[in-house]
């Protein structure tokens, strides 16, 4: 069964600065995608990032970025010149892609970071 | 655009009691899945539909019974509520085979709060 595992349970940082969000999955497939989802106070699941396993290269959206590890299998999201819109619950997110007839593509979450933007 | 949505936004009930939760996906997208979030929680997978048909179960209680309608809504009923139902409850849509370039599209949620 594959799990996702966020190790860093709340963060706190200034507003402008860059944070980085951790993030290990652990996976026999070969063939997956991995999301950021950002949730704020209003409880909306939001997507911010989206990564094929297949893409070597890291995805990027304005000021979000990951860095994609396969081999060691890790999915860090990095948040560049933060605002105080960032302050959310971010949630990192697994889900197989080779599903064609046992149709096991839910997604799987991790436990979730709490980030607070400071002013 | 057209987003999922979910009704009714916030629902009360007693223990014992019987809650219907509904879905109304994005237009053209066959597939359904719904979501438990209890408070301080991550998402946890419930069961999903593609084509009207159960694809996948997860860790849905026997109380709890779903399925997809001909339209492609859906609907979570619940019944014998308990005080630990009390959660947001997500509903996400796909056009099936569709999810890495399309991923999942989340309603805002239903809040069920058991008394």
């Amino acid at each position: 069964a594959q799990t996702v595992t966020q190790s860093q349970p709340e963060m706190s940082v200034q507003e402008a600065e860059t944070v980085t969000l951790s993030c290990t999955y652990d996976t026999s497939e070969n063939n997956y995608y991995l999301f950021w989802y950002k949730q704020p106070p209003s409880r909306q699941m939001i997507l911010v990032i989206r990564q094929e396993a297949y893409k070597q290269q890291n995805a990027t959206e304005n000021r979000f970025s990951v860095n994609f590890q396969k081999a060691a299998k890790s999915f860090s999201l990095k948040i560049s010149d933060s605002q105080l819109g960032d302050t959310a619950m971010y949630f990192c997110a697994f889900m197989n892609a080779d599903s064609d007839m046992n149709r096991d593509d839910k997604i799987i979450f991790g436990k979730g970071t709490r980030l607070h933007i400071l002013p | 655009a057209a987003g999922v949505i979910q009704s009714p936004r916030h629902l009360i009930k007693e223990k014992r009691e019987t809650a219907t939760l509904k879905c109304y996906p994005i237009p053209r997208h066959d597939t359904v899945y719904w979501y438990q979030q209890g408070p301080g929680q991550d998402p946890q997978f419930l069961i999903s539909f593609y084509e009207k048909m159960q694809s996948d179960k997860g860790s849905i209680p026997d109380r709890f019974s779903a399925q997809q309608f001909s339209d492609y809504h859906s609907e979570l009923n619940m019944s014998s509520l308990e005080l630990g139902d009390s959660a947001l409850y997500f509903c996400a849509s796909s056009p099936q085979g569709n999810v890495g370039y399309s991923p999942l599209h989340f309603g805002n949620g239903t809040r069920l709060t058991v008394t």
